[in-house]
């Protein structure tokens, strides 16, 4: 089954400094990833995803993420945080080589970035 | 990005009654809808999938008869919550994908905050 880790459930970040929010995935073929944000009362918006290629991906609003296979990891970074980026956010897997064709969500990370 | 919308943002009844809900995406076809249930300060958990001019697939644990959906047309899906009872009060979010391959991104509505007294 997939599943997907996020180990911090709070990181607190100044403003101007870089951000990383980390996620790491369990998958028993290629996985697809994804991240999403979530303000308040919210749905979720979509930032960016990994389907193949380049390991760095370039998103919405200044973010990228580096997928590793390695180490099965998605850590999701910002070289210069904004007080606007604290918000929610998701990583999620979708995994291609089994019957499992839904997204499956981390536990989210609360990213709190102080002015 | 492609944009989904959800009607309404918010919705408090009383327990007894029936509440829908509605998704529509906006500026695209969606193949496939997906409804989720999210509890305060936790993650989304996936209800159901449906796909249009065909009965929903459930998750494990959802109950098809209480939670009724339906994915009329290529732009809209509905969520219907019968017989509310205060426990099914909850943020409904639904998402649909753009374009039919399982690669293509899933964009998310609003939400919807039921509050059921």
């Amino acid at each position: 089954a997939q599943s997907v880790a996020q180990p911090e459930d709070q990181v607190n970040v100044a403003e101007g400094n870089p951000l990383t929010v980390k996620c790491t995935y369990s998958v028993s073929g290629n996985p697809y990833l994804f991240w999403y944000v979530q303000y308040p009362n919210r749905g979720l918006q979509f930032l960016l995803k990994y389907i193949t290629g380049d390991n760095l991906v370039k998103g919405s609003y200044g973010f990228e993420a580096e997928f590793n296979k390695s180490q099965t990891s998605f850590h999701l970074k910002k070289p210069s945080a904004l007080v606007s980026d604290s918000a929610l956010y998701f990583c999620a897997v979708r995994d291609f080589s089994g019957s499992a064709r839904q997204l499956t969500f981390g536990s989210g990370t609360q990213l709190t970035v102080l002015p | 990005g492609a944009v989904v919308s959800q009607h309404p943002s918010w919705v408090i009844c009383k327990s007894g009654t029936s509440v829908k809900i509605e998704c529509r995406s906006l500026d695209f076809q969606a193949t496939t809808m997906f409804w989720y249930r999210q509890f305060p300060k936790q993650s989304l958990m996936l209800m159901a999938t449906s796909n249009e001019g065909s009965k929903a697939t459930y998750e494990q644990g959802v109950e098809k008869d209480k939670f009724l959906i339906n994915h009329a047309s290529l732009t809209l899906s509905t969520l219907t919550v019968t017989s509310a009872h205060p426990e099914d009060s909850s943020f409904y979010i639904c998402s649909a994908r753009e374009g039919v391959r399982e690669t293509d991104t899933q964009y998310f509505g609003p939400g919807t905050r039921l509050t059921v007294l």
